[in-house]
C-alpha cells in the first residue's frame, strides 16, 4: 500500500513569496496533520484537518493556512515567506475514527524541504 | 501543558552494545506515547506506540519501550545495536485532538 506522499520534495523561494505544499494521505485515512521541523529540532504541530474541517491549530502566524479536499488530500500555504520559514514540512495522516477516541497513530510522509533565501 | 523531554542530545554506542534512549513527558491525562526514527533527510518512521495495557511494548527492528507512569517516562531500548540503527530518534505524546508533541530528538551514532 502506498504511504503518505508529499510534493514537491524540495523547494527554493525568496523572502516575501508564497508557497503551496501538497499531501496525499494513506488510502482510507481521513485526518491530515502538518508539522514544521526546523533543523536540529523536533517537529512542531501546525494544523490538523479531519473530514475537511480544521480540528486543531498550533502556535503559528496567520501567514500559515491549510485546507483539506473531498478526497482527503491537503494543501499547506505559507504567505509572505520569511527566512525563518526554512524547514522540513511534514505531513502525517491517520484514520482518526471518533469512536476510538481523540488520538490515533500518525504516519508521516517524506516531507518537503523548503529553503527561503 | 504538554511537553516531551529527551535529555540526551547525542549518544554514541558500539555495534552490538545495548541501547537505552530516555524520554520524559508531561501530560495531564492518560498519555498516548510514540517513538519515531528519522534518517537524514527523511520523514519519520513509527517504531512503536503505547496506548494502554501492557507497559512493555514491542516495536519494529527489535526495539522495545517501557511506560512508567510513576516516573512519567517512556524509554526506548534495544539489546544489540546494528550500524543501520544510526539515526535521529524522537519521542512524542499524542494529545487531545490528535496533536502530537515531540521531543527535540536524540541522535544515535553507532561505532563499528
Amino acid at each position: 500500500d502506498a504511504g503518505v506522499t508529499q510534493s514537491p520534495t524540495h523547494l527554493i523561494k525568496t523572502r516575501g513569496q508564497q508557497v503551496t505544499l501538497r499531501c496525499s494521505p494513506i488510502s482510507g485515512h481521513k485526518s491530515v496533520s502538518w508539522y514544521q521541523q526546523v533543523l536540529g529540532q523536533g517537529p512542531q504541530f501546525i494544523f490538523q484537518y479531519y473530514e475537511k474541517e480544521e480540528r486543531g491549530r498550533g502556535n503559528f502566524p496567520d501567514r500559515f493556512s491549510a485546507r483539506q479536499f473531498p478526497n482527503y488530500s491537503s494543501e499547506l500555504n505559507v504567505n509572505a515567506l520569511l527566512l525563518g520559514d526554512s524547514a522540513l514540512y511534514l505531513c502525517a495522516s491517520s484514520f482518526f475514527p471518533s469512536r476510538q477516541g481523540f488520538t490515533d497513530t500518525q504516519y508521516f510522509g517524506p516531507g518537503t524541504r523548503l529553503t527561503v533565501l | 501543558a504538554q511537553s516531551v523531554t529527551q535529555p540526551d542530545i547525542h549518544i554514541t554506542v558500539s555495534e552490538g552494545a545495548s541501547l537505552e534512549l530516555r524520554c520524559n513527558y508531561s501530560y495531564g491525562a492518560t498519555p498516548y506515547l510514540f517513538w519515531y526514527v528519522q534518517s537524514p533527510g527523511q520523514g519519520l518512521q513509527l517504531l512503536l506506540k503505547y496506548f494502554s495495557g501492557d507497559t512493555l511494548v514491542q516495536g519494529i527492528k527489535g526495539f522495545e519501550a517501557e511506560f512508567k507512569r510513576s516516573q512519567s517516562s517512556f524509554n526506548l531500548r534495544k539489546p544489540s545495536v546494528h550500524w543501520s540503527d544510526a539515526a535521529e530518534y524522537f519521542c512524542a505524546v499524542g494529545a487531545w485532538g490528535n496533536q502530537f508533541y515531540f521531543g527535540t530528538g536524540t541522535s544515535l551514532t553507532v561505532i563499528p
